[in-house]
C-alpha cells in the first residue's frame, strides 16, 4: 500500500490527557474501519472497529468516530497512560475483500 | 480462544541462504491467512495471503514465496535470502468477519 514507505507521525501527549488520532481513508466504498495498536517489538493488537452504518462506538477508555462526509476516522484515547505508548494503526475494508487497507500509522509518545 | 503462534521469534541468515518461516493457527478452522512485512518505523505491506489449502496470492513481486499444507499452517520461504529481504515478518488470520487478528511476529536480519 501507499502507506508503507512513509515515516510514522508522531503525537506527544501529557500522561492523563485525552489523546485523539486521526486517519484519513481512501476509498468511499470502504464499509468496515479497524484501530489497531502495535507495541515495539510485538504484533498489532485490535483495538476497536467500526461498521460504516454507525458514526461512533465507544470500547473501553476508547472511541472511534467515523466521518463518511470527509472519509475520515478518529481514535480517541480517555486519560492516557504510559501502557498506551505505541504506534496505532487505522485500517478499512471493502465489500467482501479479505484484505485491509492500511494506514501510515501514528507513534504515541506519552509525556510523564 | 483462538491463537496464532509465529517462530522462531528472531532470525539472523546470511545473504543466500534459505529461509522459512512458519505460522499455525488454533482454535478456528478455515481462516484466510496473512503474510506482512514490516520495516523498522514504517507500515505494514501485504505479501501473501491465502484463503484455503494450496490457494496463495501474491500481492508484490518478491523474492519470497509462500504455502499452505494445512488448514491452520503457513509458510513464508525463501531460496536465497537477499539483504532487503531484512525486516519483521507478521502472520495474520481472519475469520467470517473482516478483523486480521496478528501474530508475536518474526524479526528477520540478512547479513
Amino acid at each position: 500500500g501507499e502507506s508503507v514507505g512513509l515515516h510514522l507521525p508522531t503525537l506527544s501527549v501529557q500522561e492523563g490527557d485525552n489523546s485523539i488520532i486521526n486517519c484519513a481513508y481512501s476509498n468511499s466504498a470502504s464499509d468496515y474501519f479497524i484501530w489497531y495498536k502495535q507495541e515495539s517489538g510485538k504484533g498489532p493488537q485490535f483495538i476497536i472497529d467500526i461498521r460504516s452504518n454507525m458514526d461512533k462506538r465507544q470500547g473501553q477508555r476508547v472511541t472511534v468516530l467515523l466521518n463518511k462526509t470527509v472519509k475520515h476516522l478518529s481514535l480517541q484515547i480517555a486519560a492516557t497512560q504510559p501502557g498506551d505508548s505505541a504506534v496505532y494503526f487505522c485500517a478499512e475494508n471493502k465489500d467482501s475483500n479479505y484484505q485491509l487497507i492500511w494506514g501510515a500509522g501514528t507513534k504515541l509518545i506519552i509525556k510523564p | 480462544s483462538q491463537t496464532i503462534h509465529q517462530w522462531p521469534a528472531t532470525l539472523v541468515q546470511p545473504v543466500g541462504s534459505p529461509l522459512s518461516l512458519e505460522c499455525t493457527v488454533e482454535g478456528t478452522s478455515n481462516p484466510n491467512l496473512y503474510w506482512y512485512r514490516q520495516a523498522a518505523g514504517r507500515g505494514l505491506q501485504l505479501l501473501f495471503y491465502s484463503v484455503g489449502i494450496g490457494q496463495i496470492s501474491s500481492e508484490v513481486p518478491q523474492n519470497l514465496s509462500a504455502s499452505r499444507p494445512q488448514d491452520r499452517q503457513f509458510i513464508l520461504s525463501s531460496k536465497k535470502l537477499l539483504l532487503s529481504d531484512s525486516g519483521f515478518y507478521l502472520c495474520a488470520w481472519g475469520g467470517g468477519v473482516k478483523t486480521q487478528y496478528f501474530g508475536p511476529g518474526t524479526r528477520l536480519l540478512v547479513l
